[in-house]
């Protein structure tokens, strides 16, 4: 079974501060990798996904992932944040099926 | 091109009434799946339909919830007999193909929040 762990649920984080957002997974076979965003009043929108090859991937807005196999993470990155990245972000898994695993969510909230 | 749209943006029911969710996939897509969100959990796959069809329903609970995705008009999601613990987000997605091939992007709608009181 897969699982996927979005420990932190709220995020603060000063305006042009860079983030991490943390994501970890259990797999016992090979998966692929997503975040997804969700703004107020919006549904969710794909950030960025980790298919194979490099292990660094860049999304839209700025945000970036890297992902590590060996402790099984997919962290969300931004070097400078700004307040309209506000939202809710989703850290999603799928070992190939349309039956993705998605965390918790964690809200950033990017303060003035 | 409009996304997905799902209806009603918040939905109040009594316990026993039934509920009834409506997602209209974006153009062209002809894949719909729902997934709910209860609190403090992540979203969880319900239902695979695609037009006429359930693909795979076993994310569903077994008794009150049923989908449907007709030839003509949107997919539709109820709730027979409502109860506190059905209070949830509930949120649909569509895609062109088949999401397990690589690279098939779904697009999400905002959800419908189900309150039970």
């Amino acid at each position: 079974a897969q699982s996927v762990t979005q420990l932190d649920s709220q995020v603060p984080v000063f305006e042009e501060a860079p983030v991490e957002l943390r994501c970890n997974y259990s797999s016992s076979v090979s998966v692929y990798l997503f975040w997804y965003v969700q703004y107020p009043n919006q549904g969710l929108q794909l950030l960025l996904k980790y298919l194979s090859g490099s292990t660094l991937v860049k999304g839209i807005n700025g945000f970036e992932a890297e992902f590590n196999k060996s402790q099984t993470s997919f962290h969300l990155r931004k070097p400078s944040v700004h307040i309209s990245d506000t939202a809710e972000y989703f850290c999603a898994v799928s070992s190939g099926t349309y039956k993705y695993i998605f965390g918790t969510g964690t809200r950033l909230k990017v303060l003035a | 091109n409009a996304g997905v749209m799902q209806n009603p943006r918040h939905l109040v029911r009594r316990r026993g009434q039934e509920a009834r969710l409506r997602c209209s996939p974006m153009k062209g897509h002809s894949h719909v799946y729902w997934y709910r969100q209860l609190p403090e959990e992540g979203l969880k796959f319900m239902v695979y339909l695609q037009k006429e069809n359930i693909i795979d329903e076993s994310g569903m609970p077994k008794e009150r919830f049923s989908a449907e995705f007709p030839k003509e008009g949107p997919s539709i999601l109820r709730i027979q007999q409502v109860v506190r613990g059905d209070s949830a987000a509930y949120f649909c997605a569509s895609s062109r193909r088949d999401r397990s091939i690589v690279n098939t992007e779904a697009f999400f709608g905002q959800g419908t929040r189900l309150t039970v009181v």
